[in-house]
């Protein structure tokens, strides 16, 4: 069985500091995970995705995630937030077998104060 | 990246009303393609998985003869809300993917918002 928790319903950051959003997961077998955001009334844009290549994945707008199976985590981070990355953002595993089945966390709202 | 498009993007219907929403890759062929609920300040919620020509796989709990899926083709599935009613007032986003494989991304629409008045 697969699962994802999203550790922090809420995060709120200044402009220019660093951001961690806390994703732990638990899959029956080698997960593909994936960070994904939504702005508000919007659809889901890919942030970035692991699936078994590089444990450290860099994804688009200076976002990146550490896989490490030891600890079943993998946190999204981005260096400096700026205020266009306040948005909701959404951790998904997927472990690939039978129908795909994919499982969403249940968000980490992101506030970026200026 | 891969493109999907969904239509309307927008809708407000009376109760009783069917409504059609469609979900279409636009670069590529989609041989599956989910279709999610989105409750406000909430996670998506997998409604039913559709592959193309045959019947959808629906989760538990979602009615499958209210919300009516058809995927015809490579690019395209429709999901039909049959005889809307204010609870089915939500945001529906597809998603679709190419096949083989593990780890394949899913490429995700921009989402139907309906309303059921």
């Amino acid at each position: 069985a697969q699962s994802v928790t999203q550790l922090d319903s809420h995060v709120s950051v200044s402009e220019g500091t660093p951001v961690l959003l806390r994703c732990n997961y638990s899959s029956s077998y080698s997960p593909s995970l994936f960070w994904y955001v939504q702005h508000p009334n919007k659809g889901l844009q890919l942030l970035l995705k692991y699936t078994s290549a590089a444990t450290l994945v860099k994804g688009i707008n200076g976002f990146e995630a550490e896989f490490k199976k030891s600890e079943t985590s993998f946190h999204l981070t981005k260096p400096s937030a700026h205020m266009s990355d306040a948005a909701e953002y959404f951790c998904v595993v997927s472990d690939g077998t039978g129908g795909f089945k994919t499982i969403f966390g249940a968000g980490t709202r992101l506030f970026v104060k200026a | 990246g891969a493109v999907v498009s969904q239509h309307p993007s927008r809708v407000i219907c009376k109760s009783g009303t069917s409504v059609k929403i469609e979900c279409r890759s636009l670069d590529f062929q989609a041989t599956t393609m989910f279709w999610y609920r989105q409750f406000p300040k909430k996670s998506l919620m997998l409604m039913a998985t559709s592959n193309e020509g045959s019947k959808a796989t629906y989760e538990q709990g979602v009615e499958k003869d209210k919300f009516l899926i058809n995927h015809a083709s490579l690019t395209l599935s429709t999901l039909t809300v049959t005889s809307a009613h204010p609870e089915d007032s939500s945001f529906y986003i597809c998603s679709a993917k190419t096949s083989g494989g593990r780890g394949e991304t899913q490429y995700f629409g921009p989402g139907t918002r309906l309303l059921v008045l």
